[in-house]
């Protein structure tokens, strides 16, 4: 399995301001996801990254508050912008395929006050 | 709708106590279900992979199983390290992706 890698691993942010997130994996991947985890939620899908395409999102998020960048096959990022506190959360990315077994990034915890 | 559905909610055992975390799914056509093992602070690790009914994966102290509504996680004589979330998860439906359910927060005492 890959070994993936994110950066920061916890952040505090002030409401209205973005932060992004980093992904690294340690080998050549075709899809990166990009996951929230509120507390006390399951899991929730926020977009699909490909290289050389377009992120493709998921019912109820969208591009200009949670931006993503995939320049190559090992690296992508996810942008909280415009922060409030209900962005709040665990914020994880995966490798693998849309329907079978992906392995996740450790997390990054955002506090947004 | 597809739904993911995992009780209990929490589960505390003493050590050597045996017993099973249960994920209940409504999806059309599944296509895989999926175990996961999340500790504070990290993000999940994959533990086991099903596709059919009747189909059991085995890993040390965990045994998963699956039927046509649900998947069992049983644990036997677990140990205080056994102590993390498990997370399950199907693939199915008209979703498209993984479905996660909320998990189960296990607890082992010693």
């Amino acid at each position: 399995s890959a070994v993936i890698s994110q950066k920061p691993s916890r952040d505090i942010c002030q409401r209205g301001t973005s932060l992004t997130i980093q992904c690294q994996v340690d080998s050549q991947v075709t899809m990166m996801f990009w996951y929230r985890q509120q507390p006390g939620q399951s899991l929730t899908l926020i977009a699909t990254a490909n290289q050389g395409s377009e992120a493709t999102y998921e019912s109820g998020f969208v591009i200009d508050k949670f931006p993503i960048s995939r320049p190559n096959l090992t690296f992508s990022t996810l942008t909280v912008s415009n922060m409030s506190p209900e962005d709040s959360s665990i914020y994880l990315c995966s490798v693998g395929r849309p329907e079978d077994e992906q392995f996740f990034g450790p997390g990054t915890r955002l506090t947004v006050l | 709708e597809d739904q993911v559905t995992q009780s209990p909610e929490a589960l505390r055992l003493q050590e050597g106590e045996s017993s099973s975390l249960n994920c209940s799914y409504t999806v059309s056509g599944l296509r895989g279900l999926f175990w996961y093992r999340q500790d504070p602070g990290k993000g999940p690790e994959f533990l086991f992979t099903l596709y059919s009914a009747g189909e059991e994966k085995e890993k040390e102290r965990l045994k998963a199983t699956l039927t046509k509504k649900e998947s069992f996680l049983h644990i036997t004589a677990p140990k205080p390290e056994d102590s993390a979330t498990y997370l399950c998860a199907v693939a199915g439906g008209s979703q498209g992706n993984l479905i996660f359910g909320k998990g189960t927060k296990l607890s082992v005492k010693p």
